[in-house]
């Protein structure tokens, strides 16, 4: 079985700051990581997702995150925000051989002004 | 670019009542996944369809049942409602081929409020 922990539930950053939004699993197989993003009344979107390779992705929006398989984590980072960040976040896994998604419980982004 | 379709996107039932929620995959998509996402929760996985054929079942209560028609749509019957099937029901459609490697694509949603 898998799990995915998002460590922080909400995240406030101010406007142009950076952020890190941090996903860390746990599986007995490997792994596809994902990260979508739900902006309010609105279905997920996939923001960059690993499948192999360079361990540094990089997605829409700015957006980029890297695995790191001794720490078993996938942290989504973007250097500078913008009000239109403002949703919530999340993390899945989905094993090898396996179609289904598991997600974590979501961090929700807010930038402040 | 054409998304995937759900309907109704909001509805509203009494408990013990039915609820059908229709999904129309992108075209020449051919599978079909069901999550469930409680208010304030992560989203869940209960079923998927390739090609016609339930392909992977998760956390789908035995008053739920769904199927992929001819076409590709997928219905997702409940019954019995209770109000814990209080939920947003997403539908998602991946490409044919390598489907674990695919993205699932999402739809917006059906909102589901039982009273």
């Amino acid at each position: 079985a898998q799990s995915v922990t998002q460590l922080d539930s909400q995240v406030p950053v101010f406007e142009e700051a950076p952020v890190e939004l941090r996903c860390n699993y746990s599986s007995s197989v490997s792994v596809y990581l994902f990260w979508y993003v739900q902006y309010p009344n609105q279905g997920l979107q996939l923001l960059l997702k690993y499948l192999s390779g360079s361990t540094l992705v990089k997605g829409i929006n700015g957006f980029e995150a890297e695995f790191n398989k001794s720490q078993t984590s996938f942290h989504l980072r973007k250097p500078s925000v913008h009000i239109s960040d403002t949703a919530e976040y999340f993390c899945a896994v989905r094993p090898f051989g396996n179609e289904k998604l598991t997600f974590g419980t979501g961090t929700r982004l807010t930038i402040i002004p | 670019a054409a998304g995937v379709i759900q309907s109704p996107r909001h509805l509203i039932k009494e408990k013990r009542e039915t609820a059908t929620l229709k999904c129309y995959p992108i075209p020449r998509h051919d599978t079909v996944y069901w999550y469930q996402q409680g208010p304030g929760q992560d989203p869940q996985f209960l079923i998927s369809f390739y090609e016609k054929m339930q392909s992977d079942k998760g956390s789908i209560p035995d008053r739920f049942s769904a199927q992929q028609f001819s076409d590709y749509h997928s219905e997702l019957n409940m019954s019995s409602l209770e109000l814990g099937d209080s939920a947003l029901y997403f539908c998602a459609s991946t490409l044919p081929g390598g489907r674990e490697r695919n993205e699932q694509f999402f739809g917006p949603g059906t909102r589901l409020t039982v009273l």
